[in-house]
């Protein structure tokens, strides 16, 4: 089945640092791509996606692009902060009989420093 | 305001003695989900409804059930739980229509088994 596997975690970080956090992915389809977030104590929310190949997904200084020649969704900021403490999943969409499911990675934790 | 609303936000049980979990939503969404994040993995997804519809994933354990009685309400039982049952789960829920594919997550019901 489809799948998603991102770099393991924790990710330590200064403030104003660069991040990157890479995702990539096995689907057998050409699915929808996702970032979501998770701050402490909060359910997850979308964060950012794309839907087709070459497409950039981009929110808050975050941005990830849909590369479907390497099956990666790497999200990237080019200067974070504390606030962007948090656990990132990446998933992908996976059509069911009815609606749609997805298949998230395990989540990487961001701890950002000032 | 939150729009997807689990209870407890913690909950204890005995090895063996169902439990329910449940999940509230303000949004008048079609579909709800379920998921099951056990500590470091991925969310994985236990089953989802369609308005009535019931979508049971195929790797998920008989001693988990749900209903959903109406629009707003879906519970999760847990029929005899086991110690592997101690999780994080979280309810999900998406229009069904149009941007069907954005999740909004609940802040998720940690539950231990003694």
């Amino acid at each position: 089945g489809d799948s998603v596997t991102q770099m393991e975690g924790p990710v330590t970080l200064s403030e104003e640092a660069c991040l990157t956090i890479n995702c990539t992915y096995t689907a057998t389809g050409y699915p929808s791509l996702f970032w979501y977030v998770q701050y402490p104590g909060e359910g997850l929310q979308l964060l950012l996606k794309a839907t087709k190949a070459d497409d950039k997904g981009s929110n808050k200084g975050f941005e990830a692009t849909y590369r479907k020649e390497t099956t990666s969704f790497h999200l990237e900021k080019g200067s974070v902060q504390v606030s962007d403490s948090a656990v990132y999943f990446c998933a992908l969409s996976e059509w069911r009989q009815a609606g749609t499911a997805l298949i998230f990675g395990k989540g990487t934790t961001l701890s950002v420093s000032s | 305001d939150a729009m997807v609303i689990q209870n407890p936000r913690y909950q204890v049980t005995q090895f063996g003695k169902p439990v329910t979990l449940s999940c509230s939503q303000t949004l008048n969404h079609n579909v709800m989900y379920w998921y099951q994040q056990k500590s470091s993995q991925a969310p994985k997804l236990l089953f989802h409804y369609y308005d009535k519809d019931f979508n049971n994933e195929a790797d998920t354990p008989d001693n988990f059930q749900s209903r959903r009685p109406n629009t707003s309400f879906c519970f999760l039982d847990i029929r005899s739980p086991g110690l592997g049952d101690a999780a994080m789960y979280l309810c999900a829920t998406s229009s069904g229509q149009g941007d069907n594919e954005k999740l909004f997550f609940g802040s998720g019901t940690q539950l231990s088994v003694l």
